[in-house]
């Protein structure tokens, strides 16, 4: 069936290293994907997304990349801060005869920072 | 600029009670998405709506549960004789358009069941 997982469910890093974060995916028909951001007590806050015709994407501080061969997307974080810390999520939609943009989500990986 | 707003926050419900949780979507966007997330867990996608009417319910137990977009107001999701295993942080997330596309979520509402 479909789904979307995480790799590590926690990551550890110091404070300005960089981080990564990886997900993979299983429905090869998905052409869109979004990473959150969730910090405690709160809703998932967009950072970035890419389409399946794009192997990279970068944002402020933030890099997607998309390898379609093995289905795997990651999230790059440049000169991880402190305010980084929280749960990362990976999001899978598509088109397709069911389209209806419903996200289907990965189980998060927690980012923490150490100072 | 209001982003997505739900109401309450936070709800308490004693098994068997009503809950109904209340999402007003951003400004100029039509289209509402409802997730479930469990502790520790990612977010389950339950059911879309557009205004008066419900697209994709897939996600949406058979039972006891509900969803409506009227068109004036919030939308609204309806939890009849809740169960412990309804407890749980709903949010729900809006777009401006159909299809695959950047949806903004509120802050959810973290409903209890004692």
């Amino acid at each position: 069936g479909e789904s979307v997982g995480l790799h590590l469910p926690t990551l550890s890093v110091q404070e300005g290293d960089n981080s990564i974060i990886n997900c993979a995916y299983s429905n090869s028909a998905s052409d869109y994907f979004i990473w959150y951001k969730q910090e405690s007590g709160k809703g998932p806050q967009f950072i970035i997304d890419i389409r399946s015709n794009m192997d990279k994407r970068q944002g402020q501080r933030v890099t997607v990349l998309l390898n379609k061969t093995v289905k795997h997307l990651s999230l790059q974080i440049a000169a991880t801060q402190p305010g980084d810390s929280a749960v990362y999520f990976c999001a899978e939609s598509g088109w397709g005869s069911s389209n209806t943009g419903k996200l289907i989500f990965g189980q998060g990986t927690t980012l923490q920072v150490k100072p | 600029n209001a982003g997505v707003m739900q109401n309450p926050r936070h709800l308490v419900r004693r098994r068997g009670q009503e809950a109904r949780l209340r999402c007003s979507p951003m400004k100029g966007h039509s289209h509402v998405y409802w997730y479930r997330q469990l502790p520790e867990e990612g977010l389950k996608f339950m059911v879309y709506l557009q205004k008066e009417n419900i697209i994709d319910e897939s996600g949406m137990p058979k039972e006891r549960f509900s969803a409506e977009f009227p068109k004036e107001g919030p939308s609204i999701l309806r939890i009849q004789q809740v169960v412990r295993g309804d407890s749980a942080a709903y949010f729900c997330a809006s777009s401006a358009e159909t299809g695959p596309l950047e949806q903004y979520f509120g802050p959810g509402t973290r409903l209890t069941v004692t």
